[in-house]
C-alpha cells in the first residue's frame, strides 16, 4: 500500500474549519484513502473514505485532488472534542483482503 | 457505526502471569479480526490477522508463542498474553471487519485494553 504523510500537528480554533492534509504521491488507481482518528486512549475512530470523487458525512468532507496525489479532510466547525491524532491512510479497493497500516497521523488541537 | 467492545478496558498483572484480552463484535459478524499494539506517543502497530476459525497470521518480529490470538466463532477473538513482563505493558487495540454476500465492511475498532505488568 502507498505511504502517506501527513504535519505532525496543528493546531484550529473552535468553531473554524480544521483543513488537514495529506500526501499520498504513489498512490495507484485502485486504493482508497481512509481517515481515522483515535482521541486520547481510545480506539481509532472511522471519519471518512474516498477513491476519486470528493465525499462528505456528517463527520466531516474528503477533498482529493484531481491527480490523487494528495487529500484534504476537512471539519467544517472544529470543537473541542475533535481534538484527537488524525490518521490519513491508503489501502487496496480490489482487495478484500486488506490490512490498516497507520502512521504517525497529525495531532489536531483544537483551542478555545 | 458497527461497536466493537474489549474486556477488560484495564488489567494490572505481575510479571510471569498470562493475561487474557476478549473481543467482541456486539452487532455485526466478524469474519476477521485484528490486533494492535501501541506503545506511549507512539502510532498503532498490527500485531496479527486472524479469520474465523482459522490460525492467525502474524506480523513480522511478534512472537506467536507469547500472543496466542484464538479467533473461535464470529463474534469473539481473544488475545492472551503469556508469561507478560514489563515490557509487554502497553495500549492493546482490537479491530473487527464482518462481510455478508462477499461484501467487506469497514474496520471498526474496540476501546483498547491498557495492559500493565508489574
Amino acid at each position: 500500500d502507498a505511504k502517506t504523510t501527513q504535519p505532525p500537528s496543528m493546531d484550529c480554533a473552535e468553531g473554524r474549519a480544521a483543513n488537514l492534509p495529506c500526501n499520498h504521491s504513489t498512490i495507484s488507481g485502485n486504493e482508497y484513502v481512509y481517515w481515522y482518528r483515535q482521541i486520547h486512549s481510545q480506539g481509532p475512530q472511522y471519519i471518512i473514505h474516498g477513491l476519486k470523487n470528493n465525499e462528505t458525512n456528517e463527520m466531516a468532507s474528503l477533498i482529493i485532488t484531481e491527480d490523487r496525489k494528495s487529500s484534504t479532510l476537512i471539519l467544517p466547525h472544529a470543537t473541542l472534542r475533535d481534538t484527537a491524532v488524525y490518521y490519513c491512510i491508503v489501502r487496496v479497493a480490489s482487495s478484500n483482503d486488506y490490512k490498516l497500516s497507520f502512521g504517525a497521523g497529525t495531532t489536531v488541537t483544537v483551542r478555545a | 457505526g458497527a461497536v466493537v467492545s474489549q474486556h477488560p478496558s484495564r488489567v494490572i498483572c505481575k510479571s510471569g502471569t498470562s493475561v487474557k484480552i476478549e473481543c467482541r463484535s456486539l452487532d455485526f459478524q466478524a469474519t476477521t479480526m485484528f490486533w494492535y499494539r501501541q506503545f506511549p506517543k507512539q502510532s498503532l502497530m498490527l500485531m496479527a490477522t486472524s479469520n474465523e476459525g482459522s490460525k492467525a497470521t502474524y506480523e513480522q518480529g511478534v512472537e506467536k508463542d507469547k500472543f496466542l490470538i484464538n479467533h473461535a466463532s464470529l463474534t469473539l477473538s481473544t488475545l492472551t498474553v503469556t508469561s507478560a513482563h514489563p515490557e509487554d505493558s502497553s495500549f492493546y487495540i482490537c479491530s473487527a471487519r464482518g462481510s455478508v454476500a462477499g461484501h467487506y465492511y469497514e474496520q471498526y475498532f474496540g476501546p483498547g485494553t491498557r495492559l500493565t505488568v508489574t
